[in-house]
């Protein structure tokens, strides 16, 4: 079975470009989390979906940042203008709602803005 | 949201067994405790989950305390792969907040 898909893997841009990140969930998950890493801040919640639905965007840093999901198959995250304090992993994850709903994540997608 | 505490690092030896505590006195009664590790340079993966009763799996164990203040992720034998850092995080039943803490590092030496 294909876990959580993430791409690209590796971003190397520029300050001030358009970056963006895609995630395509577990079939069958109807909730789809962003996270970012950092070594100073750890794993940090950005947003979640269910069922296509923004539900808590609070850990969005600001707004330079949106996320969407056109469908229950796929999810993007945007940083525009990507500045270099966003270089961090960021990482995908889906689950389904009900029941305890474990946690399946993507590999990550590692940006660096120079 | 609800909270966790685990100690920042431990050490194991290899093929010894490891008990890493977590901490979590603010439970409520629906709260799902979840385990996972991230292995250098991959994505955090689920490693077991429990509500009142002790589970067992292919990866690990978790004793959970008769009050669930407190619970403990059991590794039988430790091996150098187990090297990773640990999550421990609570999973409303009704809400999707999985906040992540710092987690316990561990280190398992040969």
């Amino acid at each position: 079975d294909a876990g959580v898909i993430q791409s690209p893997r590796h971003e190397v841009t520029e300050m001030g470009q358009e970056v963006t990140l895609r995630c395509k969930p577990i079939s069958g998950h109807n909730s789809l989390f962003w996270y970012r890493q950092t070594m100073m801040r750890g794993l940090e919640l950005l947003i979640y979906f269910n069922n296509n639905v923004p539900i808590d965007d609070s850990g969005m840093p600001e707004d330079r940042f949106s996320a969407k999901m056109p469908n229950a198959s796929f999810s993007t995250l945007k940083i525009q203008p990507s500045e270099p304090r966003d270089s961090a992993v960021y990482f995908c994850a889906s689950s389904t709602r009900r029941g305890p709903g474990e946690l399946f994540f993507g590999e990550g997608s590692r940006l660096t803005v120079l | 949201d609800a909270k966790t505490t685990q100690p920042n690092s431990m050490e194991s030896n290899e093929e010894e067994p490891v008990h890493l505590p977590c901490n979590h006195s603010t439970i409520s009664g629906t709260d799902y405790i979840h385990w996972y590790r991230q292995l250098p340079s991959q994505g955090p993966e689920y490693v077991i989950h429990g509500l009142t009763s002790n589970v067992n799996n292919r990866m690990a164990s978790l004793a959970i305390a008769e009050d669930r203040k407190s619970s403990t992720l059991i590794l039988h034998r430790a091996t150098l792969r187990d090297a990773a850092v640990y999550y421990c995080i609570l999973r409303p039943a009704y809400g999707q907040n999985f906040v992540f803490g710092p987690g316990t590092r561990l280190s398992v030496l040969p």
